[in-house]
């Protein structure tokens, strides 16, 4: 089955850097890359995704880059804020209403 | 969190003690899941339905069980068989029409065991 690997596990930047987290995936029929937030004791939030179909998308500060060819995906924030720290989540799945199957996290930092 | 609720917040459970946690989500969404995530090891799915009347295990569905009598509805029942149910447990839905992909995510239930 589909496996996803999430690097780094822990993320500490200063305010105003870029944030990259990166994930990798095993399944090459895998066609649908979401990427969620998680605050503290709330549930994850979607903040972007992507399809097999495309290379990149970017939402303001927010972007994701989709490798298919190296099965790997990543999460791009520019201009980090000290509300961006939180559980970050990536998810593959091979679409048509299977489950998605999920990155460990990533802890992002972001320090003033 | 849109319109997916669940209760309680927290939970309490006993040795031996069934408990159920609540998932109720008014966005119409045909599919629900259960999700248990514990620190460090992301989220796992236990349960899915995609429609009234049926549902499928998840990657952990030992010591679980669902039902889905209704749409907006998808309580999942944490029995004693389950071994170590501390954990904090997600619901999520996903409007199936269009071939939409994103799941969205209910507050959670943390379950403690005393």
């Amino acid at each position: 089955g589909e496996n996803v690997e999430q690097h780094p596990s822990t993320l500490s930047v200063q305010e105003g850097d870029s944030a990259v987290i990166k994930c990798t995936y095993s399944d090459s029929a895998s066609n649908y890359f979401p990427w969620y937030k998680q605050e503290l004791g709330k549930g994850p939030q979607l903040i972007i995704d992507i399809r097999s179909n495309v290379g990149e998308k970017k939402d303001q500060r927010i972007a994701v880059t989709l490798n298919k060819t190296a099965k790997h995906f990543s999460l791009h924030i520019t201009e980090t804020q000290p509300e961006d720290s939180a559980v970050y989540f990536c998810a593959a799945s091979i679409g048509a209403g299977t489950a998605l199957i999920f990155g460990k996290g990533t802890t992002l930092s972001v320090s003033s | 969190d849109g319109g997916i609720t669940q209760s309680p917040k927290y939970l309490f459970r006993k040795e031996g003690q069934n408990v159920t946690l609540s998932c109720e989500q008014n966005l119409n969404h045909d599919a629900m899941y259960w999700y248990r995530q514990d620190p460090g090891q992301g989220l796992r799915l236990i349960y899915y339905s995609q429609i009234v009347n049926d549902f499928q295990k998840g990657d952990i569905a030992e010591g679980y069980s669902v039902s889905r009598e209704k749409k907006e509805s998808f309580p999942l029942t944490v029995t004693s068989a389950q071994k170590n149910p501390t954990a904090f447990y997600l619901c999520a839905s996903r409007p199936i029409a269009g071939g939409q992909e994103t799941q969205y995510f209910g507050p959670g239930t943390r379950l403690l065991v005393l």
